[in-house]
């Protein structure tokens, strides 16, 4: 089968640091990749790791381990904007960039 | 356009009626992708076109479930015999190195 395993909910403070995990077990990988999407909006790509390791795109980093089955966005200097729900994102094929198997969501509330 | 459009953004139909929901992508892009998105959950792939032909479609949860592309632009998603199970918001993305979503059409079958 095919699942991605990431927290309901997170809660932080404005200016504070936040990790999201996600662990997935999937019949094909080539890649996580995370999103972001404000209630009633379109989500919105924030970053993509393909190899093991950290990328790091401004205030967001995202991190891979393939032996581990697992990744995690990192998101530094909360801002109240960051209120809203993040899903990580398994690219399951080869032949199609964005045929996308997500995780149901962590829902970030930021607090001031 | 600027952006990945949908219309209509939201429709209400009864149980049993026919839908198509609309989606014009980013001028350029060749690949589309059809998801939905039930409340609380992330999106679930449906479609894929390549062009004007559908390169993979199976998202697509049974043959009441459509999608078209005929001039390797526009794609519509049509549905017959709408359930309501159906409802949902229908999201669509076109992607050149990135994908990109637009706001999706929530369906409600009542």
């Amino acid at each position: 089968g095919q699942s991605l395993e990431q927290p309901s909910e997170v809660t932080a403070v404005e200016g504070a640091i936040v990790q999201i995990n996600c662990t997935y077990q999937t019949s094909g990988f080539y890649g996580l990749s995370w999103y972001q999407q404000h209630d009633g909006g379109a989500p919105t790509f924030l970053s993509y790791n393909a190899l093991d390791g950290l990328e790091e795109t401004g205030r967001f980093s995202s991190f891979l381990s393939r032996s581990d089955s697992y990744g995690y966005l990192l998101l530094q200097e909360l801002q109240m904007k960051d209120s809203a729900s993040y899903f990580c994102a398994v690219r399951g094929s080869m032949d199609s960039s964005y045929k996308l198997i997500f995780g149901s969501g962590t829902r970030l509330l930021v607090r001031p | 356009g600027a952006g990945v459009s949908q219309t209509p953004s939201n429709k209400v139909t009864e149980k049993g009626k026919y839908v198509e929901l609309r989606c014009d992508p980013i001028s350029g892009h060749t690949a589309l992708y059809w998801y939905r998105q039930s409340l609380g959950q992330g999106p679930e792939f449906l479609i894929y076109f390549q062009g004007t032909g559908a390169a993979d479609d199976s998202g697509l949860p049974n043959d009441r479930f459509f999608a078209v592309r005929p001039e390797g632009s526009v794609s519509t998603l049509k549905i017959q015999r709408t359930e309501r199970g159906d409802s949902a918001v229908y999201l669509c993305a076109s992607a050149d190195t990135e994908a990109f979503f637009g706001q999706g059409t929530r369906l409600t079958v009542v």
